[in-house]
């Protein structure tokens, strides 16, 4: 059973940061591609980042509203992921989820900036 | 960015009717390895989207065959045969043939 399941959450100030970390399980990591998506009201579903295997050496891509700010890496002895998010903005706020390159989901877990 | 774009916004169904939820891109998602990358996910309250269709038309693993979906180019459906129950909740289209983007939402609910 694929099982995702996201930590790190919760309430930082603007202009702050904050690391989410997701530990994988059921399925071999070190060959998914991971990404992260958020969700907001506002905003509904927007993808953050990606980062891809090994093979693909472990290469990174962002979405242009935090690149700059935010930056996504891994651990394949840990199968886990990571978000380091720093100058966060209250448009950050939202639900993060980890995905392993959107087939699954885990349950999130919730980001709120604000003073 | 991609814009994709739902209607109905709602959809109130009796259960056992048919369902139909359009997606609309606002440019091609064939991608050039002749792909088309346009998913289906359903997110029931307190829960994070699951994958149901993937590529059009493949239904995921686990997925009932009463849902199917089609399409090409810039115009897709996704079809709920005989609506269950379990069926309810908010529907989201996704392309990542470009940047990964989403649409809007329809939500699905009892008449």
């Amino acid at each position: 059973e694929v099982k995702l399941e996201e930590s790190g959450g919760g309430l930082v100030q603007p202009g702050g940061s904050m690391k989410l970390s997701c530990a994988a399980s059921g399925f071999t990591f070190s060959d998914a591609w991971m990404d992260w998506v958020r969700q907001s009201p506002e905003k509904g579903l927007e993808w953050v980042a990606e980062i891809r295997s090994k093979a693909n050496n472990h290469a990174t891509y962002y979405a242009e509203s935090v690149k700059g700010r935010f930056t996504i890496s891994r651990d394949d002895s840990k199968s886990s992921v990571y978000l380091q998010m720093n100058s966060l903005r209250a448009e950050d706020t939202g639900i993060y989820y980890c995905t392993n390159a959107m087939d699954y989901w885990g349950q999130g877990t919730s980001v709120t900036v604000s003073s | 960015d991609v814009v994709m774009t739902q209607t109905p916004l709602s959809l109130p169904v009796s259960l056992g009717d048919q369902a139909s939820i359009s997606c609309r891109s606002s440019q091609s998602l064939v991608h050039s390895n002749g792909n088309t990358y346009l998913h289906w996910y359903l997110q029931k309250p307190g829960q994070s989207p699951k994958l149901l269709i993937y590529k059009v038309s493949n239904r995921f693993s686990g997925v009932p065959d009463r849902f199917s979906g089609s399409g090409s180019g810039t115009d897709f459906t996704l079809k709920i045969s005989r609506v269950e129950a379990e069926d309810l909740g908010v529907y989201f289209c996704s392309q990542s043939t470009h940047v990964w983007t989403f649409g809007g939402g329809t939500k699905l609910e009892i008449k």
